[in-house]
């Protein structure tokens, strides 16, 4: 399934670096999402996009930077995380906010 | 009180065993209801919509009581490929745009 693509798939980074989740999807959308969950725990939302536009940020910390230059692609950069930050981040899109959400794969994320 | 709840599990069956999910929602002005299904360590997949008349998709069916607001899954004729965690999710509005809320899902394993 392509509908939704995330990379990198895995990624293991140290306090101080500076890294970038991707996604992309092809399924015509025009709402994307970032979604975390740690070991065992429910989603948690951190942001939505909707056109491009912000329309959620779910008190995320600002070590977590997410960009959106079209409604087919959203990255995730990450500076100076906390070991708590590892988990599976996954990416969602939707053609509309209130509508089924489609996933990717999901980045597992360690942190070390 | 949660806006989606679910009861945590774990539901352990053996094969051919029928089993019932159900979960509750406290917005009453939610409109779309969808379960999902997520493997370990993977992400959540779209399982399906849940309709106010109520529909069965081969050996699911799901419920909707508005009156209650609770929503129903009910899995016939269980498979060991049916273990796996079953998500309710609700649409409600959140602010001025409507947003999908993700239970925290139940537990279900297929004993063989």
């Amino acid at each position: 399934e392509t509908g939704v693509t995330q990379t990198p798939r895995h990624l293991v980074m140290g306090m101080t670096n500076k890294k970038s989740l991707k996604c992309e999807q092809h399924l015509g959308h025009n709402a994307m999402y970032w979604y975390k969950q740690s070991a065992k725990k429910p989603l948690e939302l951190m942001f939505v996009y909707n056109f491009k536009e912000q329309t959620e940020n779910n008190s995320v910390p600002s070590r977590f930077s997410p960009e959106c230059p079209n409604s087919s692609h959203l990255f995730l950069h990450l500076h100076t995380l906390q070991p708590e930050d590892s988990a599976l981040y996954l990416c969602a899109s939707s053609l509309g906010t209130g509508r089924e959400q489609y996933f990717g794969p999901g980045t597992r994320l360690t942190v070390t | 009180r949660k806006e989606v709840e679910q009861d945590p599990g774990p539901f352990n069956v053996p094969e051919g065993a029928t089993v019932a999910f159900n979960c509750t929602y406290s917005n009453s002005a939610s409109q779309s209801f969808f379960w999902y299904r997520q493997d370990c360590r993977k992400e959540p997949k779209l399982l399906m919509s849940v309709y106010s008349s109520g529909n069965e998709d081969g050996r699911f069916t799901a419920q909707l009581n508005r009156a209650s607001q609770y929503i129903s899954l009910l899995i016939r004729d269980s498979k060991l490929s049916d273990s796996a965690t079953y998500l309710c999710v609700v649409n409600g509005r959140r602010g001025s745009a409507r947003q999908l809320t993700f239970g925290s899902g139940t537990q279900l394993t297929v004993l063989p």
